[in-house]
């Protein structure tokens, strides 16, 4: 069964570092989408990517978060200059419809330093 | 704006009990509601959906029925297994199929031999 992939399943950086987060959604997928989820909170939504663009964002998805899709396979998610607050597990998920059911990744646990 | 409550964890059970766990949701327009899983160091999965009022998801023994009238669509379990221990997440889609989904907080399910 096709899934979303991430990598790296761990980081750890130093406050201040640029850190990219990469995802592989499903091949026939056109929605994405970036969630958060700090240790033993709710998950939260970040972004969402339809065409090349941004959709939505959350107030949490400042001026120090960016989304790309450099090519027809990857979906990444650069964050500028991590701070300690940053640190969280991460969540990519595609979906192919909106209506359709969405589907995540195994996470990226990032640790900030 | 749109938003999911959940019961309050931790929940305990013993092997082959009945488990409920509340949810409870606010939204603007007509939304899809979702009940996903997270086993122990793992990514999020779908366990349950439904679409429009009355509809009941069933995945793996699990339920849930959407009640637009009270705007409800709590999980149950007739036998829980120590295999079901894990945190449930509730979740809406608003519009359905929306660029986002929003969670409630978790409740994290103990289930003991």
């Amino acid at each position: 069964e096709p899934e979303v992939t991430q990598t790296p399943s761990h980081q750890v950086t130093q406050m201040g570092q640029e850190v990219i987060l990469r995802c592989v959604p499903i091949s026939n997928h056109l929605y994405f989408y970036w969630y958060r989820q700090i240790l033993g909170q709710k998950v939260e939504f970040l972004v969402s990517f339809y065409n090349n663009e941004i959709s939505e964002k959350s107030e949490i998805f400042d001026d120090q978060f960016s989304v790309e899709r450099p090519d027809g396979s990857n979906f990444t998610l650069k964050i500028r200059s991590t701070k300690l607050e940053d640190s969280a597990m991460y969540f990519c998920a595609s979906k192919r419809q909106p209506q359709e059911t969405q589907y995540f990744g195994p996470g990226t646990r990032l640790l900030v330093l | 704006g749109d938003s999911v409550t959940q019961m309050e964890g931790p929940v305990t059970l013993s092997e082959e009990a009945f488990l409920t766990i509340n949810c409870t949701y606010t939204a603007t327009g007509y939304p899809s509601l979702f009940w996903y899983v997270q086993y122990p160091g793992e990514g999020l999965q779908l366990l349950l959906k439904a679409t429009k009022a009355d509809d009941k998801g069933s995945n793996k023994g699990f339920e849930a029925t959407y009640r637009k009238e009270t705007t409800s669509f709590h999980l149950e379990k007739g036998s829980v297994q120590v295999s079901d221990s894990a945190v449930y997440f509730c979740a809406l889609s608003d519009p359905p199929g929306g660029f986002k989904t929003i969670f409630g907080a978790g409740t994290r399910l103990f289930v003991k031999a």
